[in-house]
């Protein structure tokens, strides 16, 4: 139980295009969703919280605009990155806090690797 | 301000040997503790986690962690290490409803 996935699992695109990013809790509920981008052996750093159904919560530094966080339902939360740039090539992975008994737990995605060229 | 910190950013050990991978934390409430491993290019799963109660927690794969609170510690601990267990080891700290702190990880290599 507690799967989460996300789609694409790499992708490669042009500097200038946007790229969109699923994460999606599998067999459970997850009111809230979490991302997290992580440079080659560092630690996770949160970029923002998605709570199902309003705004999401931007960590400090994070661009809101370039991106853009939709949880439209209990099972899925997409993060676009909009006119992405060589910067933003990174390991973007996701977490979801799972509903009821083991609600304080985290269960992560496999991450999506972004190269932009 | 919460923090985690894991002193040591790279282990090596011997296949068959023990294992502690060191964790400490600052917060000001009483935390949720975790830890997460993860292997090249994958994401983090899930070994243990402690929020109450028995403050040595087992764990998956043969892992466990014992939370002690005078010294801010949630060291984790294997008995004998295989070598399929190389990977990145992450500790977190968290309170009920609040977002997850994470250490800078530790690098676990493995000698046959």
């Amino acid at each position: 139980g507690a799967v989460v996935s996300q789609h694409p699992s790499w992708v490669i695109c042009k500097s200038g295009t946007s790229v969109k990013i699923e994460c999606r809790s599998l067999d459970f509920q997850a009111t809230t969703m979490f991302w997290y981008r992580q440079f080659p052996k560092q630690s996770l750093m949160l970029m923002a919280t998605s709570n199902e159904g309003s705004k999401a919560t931007y960590e400090q530094g994070v661009e809101k605009d370039k991106f853009l966080i939709n949880h439209a339902s209990l099972t899925l939360s997409t993060l676009t990155v909009t006119s992405a740039h060589p910067e933003d090539s990174s390991f973007y992975i996701c977490s979801a806090r799972e509903q009821g008994r083991a609600k304080d737990t985290q269960y992560f995605g496999p991450g999506t690797r972004l190269t932009v060229l | 301000a919460q923090s985690v910190t894991q002193p040591d950013i790279h282990i090596t050990v011997s296949e068959g040997a023990s294992l502690e991978l060191r964790c400490n934390y600052s917060y000001g409430a009483t935390p949720y503790l975790f830890w997460y491993v993860q292997s090249p290019g994958q994401g983090l799963q899930l070994l243990l986690k402690y929020f109450s109660g028995d403050t040595l927690v087992q764990g998956i794969k043969g892992f466990e962690a014992e939370f002690k609170r005078s010294q801010s510690s949630f060291n984790l601990r294997k008995p004998s290490v295989h070598w399929s267990d190389a990977a990145e080891y992450f500790c977190a700290v968290g309170a009920s409803g609040n977002q997850f702190y994470f250490g800078t990880g530790t690098s676990l290599t493995v000698i046959p």
